[in-house]
């Protein structure tokens, strides 16, 4: 069964600094790897995805995350961050040879300070 | 607005008692999946339907029922409530059944008192 671990709860951070927001995850199969952004009171959003080729994903805002198969990783990057990036982000996994569901990481709390 | 309609936006309940959850996906779009989010269970996948057919179950309890109609909104059932069922209730879609991204609803804020 696949699984999603997101190491870090809440990460603050200045505004202007550069972020990263770890998500490990295990899996038996080959996966598709998705971020998804949560505003308070919001649904979810997605943010950027791997499903196949580069590595290096970008999402419009700024954002990218790296697919690192060997490490079983896909940390999500900003490299000067807004105070309107303060939100929930949430990593999450679908098996690629059934990709119905989502597993879903705890999530991680960005919180951008002035 | 990303297009998935969800309605209630609250409902508050009393334990015991019954409710019905409603969602209508994006234009186009045929699978409809749901999604519950609580403080100590995260986002857990409940159950999947596409174009009117169960198409994958997650941890939904046996309290639960989900269905899709033929204009393809979807409805889910929780009856005999408890207190632990208070969390938020997404439904998201996606056009195809391989799940490449959905789009998510605003959310049911389900409250059980």
């Amino acid at each position: 069964a696949q699984s999603v671990t997101q190491l870090d709860s809440q990460v603050p951070v200045f505004e202007e600094a550069p972020v990263e927001l770890r998500c490990n995850y295990s899996s038996s199969v080959s996966v598709y790897l998705f971020w998804y952004v949560q505003y308070p009171n919001q649904g979810l959003q997605l943010l950027l995805k791997y499903l196949s080729g580069s590595t290096l994903v970008k999402s419009i805002n700024g954002f990218e995350a790296e697919f690192n198969k060997s490490q079983t990783s896909f940390h999500l990057r900003k490299p000067s961050v807004h105070i309107s990036d303060t939100a929930e982000y949430f990593c999450a996994v679908s098996e690629n040879n059934a990709g119905n569901m989502l597993t879903f990481g705890g999530g991680t709390r960005l919180m951008v300070k002035p | 607005d990303s297009g998935v309609t969800q309605t209630p936006k609250h409902l508050i309940t009393a334990t015991g008692q019954r409710v019905t959850l409603r969602c209508s996906p994006r234009s186009g779009d045929l699978s409809v999946y749901w999604y519950q989010q609580s403080l100590d269970q995260g986002l857990q996948f409940l159950i999947q339907y596409y174009n009117g057919e169960e198409r994958a179950k997650g941890n939904i309890l046996e309290r639960f029922s989900a269905q899709q109609f033929p204009d393809l909104h979807s409805e889910l059932n929780l009856s005999s409530l408890e207190l632990g069922d208070s969390a938020l209730y997404f439904c998201a879609s996606s056009v195809d059944n391989r799940g490449y991204g959905y789009t998510f609803g605003s959310g049911t804020r389900l409250t059980v008192v």
